[in-house]
């Protein structure tokens, strides 16, 4: 049974460029939340999709934007990369039962923006 | 939105000691608390998590507390052991949104 699963593990890009970076969730699970983790701090939620469809959102302006495909896997997408988007993306996964549910976390993809 | 306050920062005990990290929350609508812990390097795995209809949780060496009418929760580790040494992170959960605290770097000396 796999886990969760993003790609790539590290990326390195340069401001202004954009990024797509890729999650499957644990087999089973229905529903993708993504998170940014800055060193030494918390994941930060950035938002959850379910059903294809955004469901919640963090404080993140628009640049960050993203999808789930029918397979429920998801992408995140940041236009007009800054400095200060580098961190550790961090996918979740669960099984949607009407709240509270168990969060599954992926490896995280290690951006750097220079 | 949900915000949830972690203290201490950094914690570190010696073996065999007690650790307790604890954390406040502010949607009182909040009703799923669970625990992470993350070592260096890895992803955040789950070590106990409660909901809002109970009180305590344990699980061998580790306890949580919830306390909703004060909003706070309390991770408890007992008889610590070197291989707890890594961060821990509480969260918080409110229809289907999960924000989790700034984490506690604990320190377990052999």
């Amino acid at each position: 049974d796999a886990g969760v699963t993003q790609s790539p593990t590290h990326l390195i890009k340069t401001r202004g460029q954009q990024v797509t970076l890729r999650c499957s969730p644990k087999s089973g699970h229905d529903t993708v939340s993504w998170y940014q983790q800055a060193l030494g701090q918390g994941p930060q939620f950035i938002f959850q999709y379910y059903e294809e469809e955004e469901r919640q959102r963090g404080n993140f302006p628009d640049r960050f934007s993203g999808h789930q495909f029918p397979n429920y896997s998801s992408e995140l997408n940041v236009n007009a990369l800054l400095l200060g988007d580098s961190a550790l993306y961090l996918c979740a996964s669960s099984l949607y039962q009407g709240g509270g549910e168990k969060l599954f976390f992926g490896s995280g993809t290690q951006l750097s923006v220079l | 939105g949900e915000n949830v306050e972690q203290h201490p920062s950094t914690l570190s005990v010696q073996e065999g000691d007690s650790a307790v990290i604890k954390c406040t929350y502010s949607d009182s609508a909040s009703n799923y608390f669970p625990w992470y812990k993350q070592e260096l390097g890895k992803r955040p795995q789950l070590i106990i998590d409660i909901r809002s209809n109970v009180g305590e949780k344990k699980d061998q060496r580790i306890a949580v507390t919830l306390n909703k009418t004060a909003k706070h929760f309390s991770l408890h580790i007992t008889e610590t052991q070197p291989e707890d040494s890594a961060v821990y992170f509480c969260a918080a959960s409110s229809n289907n949104d999960m924000r989790f605290g700034a984490g506690t770097r604990l320190t377990v000396k052999p």
